[in-house]
């Protein structure tokens, strides 16, 4: 079937730090990747997508490559700051099956000034 | 533009009782998803509806059962409440051929 796993968290920073966060899928087909993010008592926002092997999706400093190779789409933060904590869920879709997002679990992320 | 506004924010049920969410999707979207997000979890997709129909259907029972209306908004209603739909319900909206969706901040629903 198809699914999502994500690095466990919470992963904890201190500001400036480079981020990681691992995430790999499986899916019958070729599925468009997005990373959300939940902050506290909110609901997910779109943080970034990529639809094609290859493609990068960047926002706000953040950026995760389509790797169609090894089915990644690893998120990746230069220098990340406190405002920055919240939950991150990488996620995908499949044309085929009406745009439905299969959601990873979620990585908490927490910066420390 | 207006984005997705969920309604209530929070609601306490007992178990055995029917609840009902709202949603209104986000300007010139026609298509509208329920995500149920339990404590810790990622969002697990419900159903989704366009044109008013149901258009896809998660693993969930038939008591979880949705509307759309005429001007795309929709209600998601839970019969035979149990302990285990204590949740965050999320709502989303899209617009046909487009694989973003744009989500709500949520109903948080406690059963007791």
């Amino acid at each position: 079937g198809n699914s999502v796993t994500q690095m466990e968290g919470p992963v904890t920073l201190s500001e400036e730090a480079f981020l990681t966060i691992n995430c790999t899928y499986t899916a019958t087909g070729y599925p468009s990747l997005f990373w959300y993010v939940q902050y506290p008592g909110e609901g997910l926002q779109l943080l970034l997508k990529a639809t094609k092997a290859d493609d990068k999706g960047s926002n706000k400093g953040f950026e995760a490559t389509y790797r169609k190779e090894t089915t990644s789409f690893h998120l990746e933060k230069g220098s990340v700051q406190v405002s920055d904590s919240a939950v991150y869920f990488c996620a995908l879709s499949l044309y085929n099956q009406g745009g439905k997002l299969i959601f990873g679990q979620g990585t908490e992320l927490s910066v420390k000034p | 533009e207006t984005g997705v506004t969920q309604s209530p924010t929070h609601l306490i049920k007992t178990r055995g009782q029917q609840v009902t969410l709202r949603c209104s999707s986000q300007s010139g979207h026609n298509t509208v998803s329920w995500y149920q997000q339990a404590l810790g979890q990622g969002p697990q997709f419900i159903f989704q509806y366009y044109r008013e129909e149901e258009n896809g259907r998660g693993n969930f029972p038939p008591r979880f059962s949705g509307l759309q209306f005429p001007n795309y908004s929709s209600e998601l209603n839970v019969n035979a409440l149990e302990l285990d739909d204590s949740a965050l319900y999320l709502c989303a909206s899209s617009t046909t051929g487009s694989d973003e969706q744009y989500f709500g901040p949520g109903t948080r629903l406690t059963v007791t």
